[in-house]
């Protein structure tokens, strides 16, 4: 059974950091690329970093481009994404997907639970 | 930059009424495009991608169709367990959503 755990979220002050991570189980890690994807309290839904199956190609959307940074570690089967200058406007549930191929297919057909970063002072 | 637009943001259905949802992507590109569900507190559920092909597991009462920028998803007889909201998505650009609420 495929699974996603998101950890690392929680209360920081603008200007602050973050790492989330989200550990992947019950699939060929390797095999597949991997998103974050965010909702802010009662809004839609907004894609935010994905990376390729061999983190070979990685984008961002252009509301955090600068400012978050996506990885993984096939020795983990985790993902990550270090979020840095952190604005109010960030405050949501972040969410891990998995997509359904190895390169952008944008087609996420697992989620985590999600994890929620409120950034406030 | 690529827009989704779904319609309608919101619809009151009752149980047993055949549902449509529109989305409408600013420019064409083909049938990729992927539909799901979320129920409130919880993460999405992919439901259908390439527009009309439907997830594993997922009932055979929901549908999808269209090409280059029309799109439609359909559940032929709305389940209580079908109350939700429901996006579009192409690429990395999501619909606002749709809220599916009880009458």
């Amino acid at each position: 059974e495929v699974q996603l755990v998101e950890v690392g979220g929680g209360f920081v002050q603008p200007g602050g950091s973050l790492r989330l991570s989200c550990a992947a189980s019950g699939f060929n890690f390797d095999d597949y690329a991997m998103n974050w994807v965010r909702q802010a309290p009662g809004k839609g839904l907004e894609w935010v970093a994905g990376i390729t199956w061999n983190g070979g190609t990685i984008d961002y959307a252009d509301s955090v481009k600068g400012r978050f940074t996506i990885s993984r570690d096939s020795a983990k089967n985790s993902v990550f994404l270090q979020m840095d200058s952190l604005k109010p406007e960030d405050t949501a549930f972040y969410y891990c997907a998995k997509d359904r191929c190895g390169g952008a297919c944008y087609r996420f057909d697992h989620w985590g639970p999600g994890t929620l970063v409120i950034v406030s002072s | 930059d690529i827009q989704m637009t779904q319609s309608p943001s919101s619809l009151s259905a009752s149980v047993g009424d055949r549902v449509t949802i529109t989305c409408r992507a600013s420019e064409s590109d083909g049938s990729w495009l992927a539909w799901y569900q979320q129920k409130p507190g919880k993460a999405p559920k992919l439901l259908i991608y390439q527009a009309s092909i439907l997830e594993s597991g997922v009932p055979s009462r929901f549908s999808g169709s269209g090409s280059g920028t029309e799109f439609t998803l359909t559940i032929s007889s709305l389940q209580p367990d079908d109350f939700a909201t429901y996006y579009c998505q192409q690429y990395n650009i999501f619909g606002q959503g749709t809220k599916v609420e009880i009458k």
